[in-house]
């Protein structure tokens, strides 16, 4: 079954960038049926969609972040990246990527899985 | 951006209640809302999506229901390993998830 592994510093200086890699076993970041989200938590607080990308570079980012984020696909690497610049201690959660069913629309779907996530500090 | 708001935002139960969490969005969503179930360390897990489908794998004492603005998981006969926090999320627009409803035991 599909399964997807998070990966990155779990430190970053703040005013720098977050840079995280989702990796895909099981399954193809390729595959035209799904989107790939990236989706964040802050400790003890609920969650946060950050944005999507299909595998043919489409992307859809949370109005919120938007400024701040990029999120690119390397179908040779079966591989999904975020970057989040500037940060702050705000930014301060575990980060997810997951599958996306794709939505009504243009919208992100519902997801399902999920990678088991990983906590990314933002402290000096 | 569209609004989820679930209550509770925690209760207790006893293995073998029935329990009921709801979920109220700010605009009509049809019914595109799932419910996931999250343990302390561990990812969200899907539980229900279009908000009644059942997501393979999952217990049958899982059950969902509404669509509009108004929505239920429902859990039949709450075992031990459903002491959890519950969010829903409304894929309607770009994904917003409701706030929680930690479950503890009682």
């Amino acid at each position: 079954q599909v399964q997807l592994q998070e990966s990155g510093p779990g430190l970053v200086k703040p005013s720098e960038t977050l840079s995280l890699t989702c990796t895909v076993s099981g399954g193809s970041v390729s595959s035209g049926d799904y989107y790939w989200s990236w989706i964040r938590q802050p400790p003890g607080e609920g969650l946060e969609w950050i944005g999507y990308i299909y595998y043919s570079g489409t992307t859809n980012y949370n109005p919120s972040l938007k400024s701040r984020v990029t999120i690119s696909v390397d179908t040779s690497k079966n591989q999904v990246s975020l970057k989040l610049t500037s940060v702050t201690a705000a930014d301060t959660a575990v980060y997810y990527c997951a599958r996306d069913s794709r939505g009504y629309y243009d919208s992100t779907g519902y997801y399902s899985p999920w990678g088991q996530g990983t906590l990314v500090t933002v402290s000096s | 951006a569209i609004r989820m708001t679930q209550s509770p935002s925690s209760f207790s139960a006893s293995t073998g209640d029935r329990v009921t969490i709801t979920c109220r969005a700010s605009q009509d969503i049809s019914s595109y809302l799932a419910w996931y179930q999250q343990k302390p360390g561990k990812a969200p897990k899907l539980l229900i999506y279009g908000a009644v489908t059942l997501q393979s794998g999952v217990p049958s004492r899982f059950s969902g229901s509404g669509s509009g603005t108004d929505f239920t998981l429902t859990i039949n006969c709450l075992q031990s390993e459903d002491f959890a926090t519950y969010y829903c999320q409304q894929y309607y627009g770009h994904g917003t998830f409701g706030q929680g409803t930690r479950v503890e035991i009682k």
